[in-house]
């Protein structure tokens, strides 16, 4: 099973700041399968990037994902209200699908 | 876009089973494969299997093994996760998603269903 550890655990920030998310696999991804999600209290995740650097349909360009193999990367260029959330990474290269333990961004 | 529509919240015993549906909006999931995560209070996201409804083929993860079954009725365009001889560590909000079989990624979710173990 591959673990992903997401850090820091809590990002305290204020709008208009730049965000830096980390999560590493406990062995390689092979292909790229990783993917980013946002979480908002009481919704369900919503996919951000895929292929560890693909943006999904809709998501400004302030959010972008880098790495590969066992490091990567989510960042966010300019945080507005909205974007303080809970975001998680998640890998799809083999079974059992896992995910990470979360990222919250929080308000400084 | 397509749309996943859960049933609704669920109230079990210890020991008793649950049956969670997933409508694909439109009556049907073409190709792609249906999955079910779940999340516990304050816990991170934990996928528990998937199913490909065209081909009927899936698979779950060994954690789930023997209490978990999901399949799918393809007129009707609609999953089901059906979880027996459930603990109070069940409760959780259970999700069905499309993609989420390796190598395709969960692209669009259901709004989640709640379901709440308890004597």
């Amino acid at each position: 099973e591959i673990v992903l550890t997401q850090s820091p655990g809590t990002l305290s920030l204020s709008p208009g700041e730049g965000a830096t998310l980390y999560c590493r696999a406990s062995q390689s991804v092979t292909g790229n399968y990783l993917a980013w999600y946002q979480q908002k209290a009481g919704q369900p995740p919503r996919l951000l990037i895929y292929g560890a650097s693909s943006r999904a349909t809709g998501i400004p360009d302030r959010f972008s994902g880098s790495g590969s193999g066992t490091d990567f990367t989510l960042t966010i260029s300019r945080l507005e209200p909205e974007d303080f959330v809970v975001y998680y990474c998640h890998q799809y290269d083999s079974i059992p699908l896992t995910f990470g333990q979360g990222t919250t961004v929080e308000f400084k | 876009q397509v749309q996943l529509v859960q049933s609704g919240a669920e109230v079990k015993r210890p020991g008793s089973s649950v049956k969670v549906s997933c409508k694909a909006s439109g009556g049907t999931f073409h190709n792609h494969a249906i999955s079910w995560v779940r999340q516990a209070p304050g816990q991170r996201l934990e996928w528990m299997g998937g199913i490909i409804p065209k081909l009927g083929t899936g698979d779950y993860a060994q954690n789930f093994q023997g209490r978990v079954a999901i399949t799918a009725d393809k007129s009707t365009g609609t999953a089901y996760m059906e979880l027996s001889n459930l603990r109070s560590e069940d409760t959780a909000v259970y999700y069905c998603a499309r993609g989420g079989l390796p190598p395709v990624h969960v692209d669009v979710w259901g709004k989640g269903t709640t379901v709440t173990v308890s004597s």
